[in-house]
Formats: C-alpha cells, structure tokens, sequence
C-alpha cells in the first residue's frame, strides 16, 4: 500500500497567517492527491483534487501544489472558520489512503 | 441537492454482522463510484473500500478485506456495506462517499452512521 506521511501533525497559527502544510507519498502518485477539511462531528469536505485543481465552492485562499511524492496544501490568509483538521489522500492506487492529519489550532 | 444518508450502524457484539444502507439522491447514482471510508473515535480518516458503477468491481483496505463487502442496487439508488466477523477495532464512524469522476477525491459525503462492535 501506498503510504501517506503528513506535516505537521499540528499547528498553532493566528488569524491571517500563511499556513502550510506538507503531504509525502511513499511512491510516486502522479498528480493524484486529494485535500479534505474536518470540522469535528463534521463529514470531510474536500477541498482540492489532482494536486492543485480548487473543487467549485471552496474558496480560493486555499491552494495546493506538487507532484509525484511531495505535496503541499496553502491558506494563504487563514481564516475563523479554517481551524479544522486538514488529511491529505492518494487516489492512485486501487487502495487509496489518508494522510494521518493535521490539526490547526487558534494560536 | 446531492444527498447521501447512511442507517444500520447500532452496537454489535465481537463476531457479529451489520449491513449499513447509503441512500443517494439529487444526482445519477448509476454513474458514479462509490467509497466508504471509515473513522474511529477520535482518530483519523481510513479508507474502506470502492465499488465501480454497475457493482462489478470492488477493492478493499487488507483490514478488512474478505470480512466486509460493498454492494450498491442502482435501482434503489443505495449503497451497501455487508460486515461481517466484525471486531472491536472495526468500531468507526462509517461514511460513505462519492468519487468524483476519474479518481480525483470524493465530492460528497453522507453524515456518518456509528458503529460500536463491543460486548
């Protein structure tokens, strides 16, 4: 299986700062990663797929790059409403998998 | 509206079975993939497994594979999820969700149903 190793596994940030997050593949994936949102007792959102395309409704401070094994998810100005925990996730294999998380905290 | 609602989760002792239900609705169900993904009590996001559109191929996570099987009725626009042989390290939150078209993530999620496997 393809493993997926997120970082950090959490963070302390204020409200407007640039936040990134970090997502490395055990194996090259391509450009097949996906980036949800959790708010707790909340289902997943996803918020970007194929690395670095915006899924319609998200806004656009949110941002994703990478190829191969290394990726990154970036809030450029984060918001109230961001603190959440972030997961990462491959869809190249047959068995996709998660990141292990990233939480972001109020700082 | 895109819906997914899932029912049968509930507490089920070691050993034991449950089928969850996923009712679609709001858009073409046959067309779609379909997930369920998994999350235990304060831990993260594990995913379960994926069944193509017509239920003719399926895979599964090693954790679970050869226990539960995922099904779907295009007719009745739901999906399924058969457990068997279930164990207390299978107690989750049990969502499922939708592929978006050409294996770029999953646009839509249901709510979640709970599964407690505990004696």
């Amino acid at each position: 299986d393809i493993q997926m190793t997120q970082s950090p596994s959490s963070l302390s940030a204020s409200v407007g700062d640039r936040v990134t997050i970090t997502c490395r593949a055990s194996q090259s994936i391509s450009s097949y990663l996906n980036w949800y949102q959790q708010k707790p007792g909340k289902a997943p959102k996803l918020l970007i797929y194929a690395a670095s395309s915006l899924q319609s409704g998200v806004p656009s401070r949110f941002s994703g790059s990478g190829s191969g094994t290394d990726f990154t998810l970036t809030i450029s100005s984060l918001q109230p409403e961001d603190f959440a925990t972030y997961y990462c996730q491959q869809s190249y294999s047959t068995l996709w998998t998660f990141g292990r998380g990233t939480k972001v905290e109020i700082k | 509206e895109v819906q997914l609602v899932e029912s049968g989760g509930g507490l089920v002792q070691p050993g034991g079975s449950l089928r969850l239900s996923c009712a679609a609705s709001g858009f073409t169900f046959s067309n779609y993939w379909m997930h369920w993904v998994r999350q235990a009590p304060g831990k993260g996001l594990v995913w379960v497994s994926r069944i193509n559109s017509d239920g003719s191929s399926t895979s599964y996570a090693d954790s679970v594979k050869g226990r539960l099987t995922s099904s779907r009725d295009n007719a009745k626009n739901t999906l399924y999820l058969q457990m068997n042989s279930l164990r207390a390290e299978d107690t989750a939150v049990y969502y499922c969700a939708r592929e978006l078209n050409g294996d770029f993530g999953l646009d839509y999620w249901g709510q979640g149903t709970l599964v407690t496997v505990s004696s």
